[in-house]
């Protein structure tokens, strides 16, 4: 089976920078992705990890360890609109496709 | 516009009587899956199909059913609703590679009473 960790919330101020763990032990590994999810919305794609190392994307980054089953989203410049849940996924390699399997989500709460 | 289209929006309905929610999607995408959220659970999927007519189980499918009969369509079907299939439900569809990553639909509340 597969298990994804990440923390069930996180408090920030706005401008500052929050970092958001997540770990993974699972089998035939094919991507990491993070999502983004206010409140009774839906998910919206945010990065993708399949290879080592840092993905930057303006105020977003996003950074994994394959060895260690480990990525983290990193938030720069915090704005009140970033109080939303961020989804930890990884994507697995099954014999009959691609499966996405999520982690429990964590809120992040920016306070100004 | 790219899109995920379920429907309907929200939904109360009692138990044992029948629902499909529909889904569709315009981006000639292979990959389509089915998704219930719950407080504390996370997103759990229900089914999902790599094609036309693939279809297969995800981690939690026991009362539902699916269908894939063309491309654009992946309606989810509930033979005899219970309350414990009351949920917030997301519809996905996505390319079979690549990094791109799901788009969602914008969710169907199901309350069954």
């Amino acid at each position: 089976g597969q298990n994804i960790d990440q923390p069930t919330e996180m408090t920030a101020t706005e401008g500052a920078i929050v970092q958001i763990n997540c770990t993974y032990q699972t089998s035939g590994f094919n991507g990491l992705f993070w999502y983004q999810q206010h409140a009774g919305e839906a998910p919206t794609f945010l990065s993708y990890n399949v290879l080592d190392g840092l993905e930057e994307k303006g105020r977003f980054s996003s950074f994994l360890s394959r060895s260690k089953g480990y990525s983290y989203l990193l938030l720069k410049e915090l704005q009140m609109k970033d109080s939303a849940s961020y989804l930890c996924a990884v994507r697995l390699l099954k014999a009959a496709g691609n499966k996405l399997t999520f982690g429990g989500g964590t809120r992040v709460l920016v306070k100004p | 516009e790219a899109q995920v289209t379920q429907n309907p929006r929200y939904l109360i309905t009692v138990t044992g009587k029948k629902l499909t929610v529909t889904c569709s999607q315009n981006m000639n995408h292979e990959y389509m899956s089915w998704y219930r959220q719950d407080p504390g659970l996370g997103l759990r999927q229900i089914y999902y199909s790599m094609n036309v007519e693939v279809t297969d189980k995800g981690d939690v499918p026991e009362g539902y059913k699916v269908s894939r009969k063309e491309k654009r369509n992946f309606p989810l079907i509930l033979e005899s609703p219970s309350p414990n299939q009351t949920s917030l439900y997301f519809c996905a569809s996505s390319l079979s590679r690549g990094g791109g990553g799901y788009t969602f639909g914008s969710g169907t509340r199901l309350t069954v009473v």
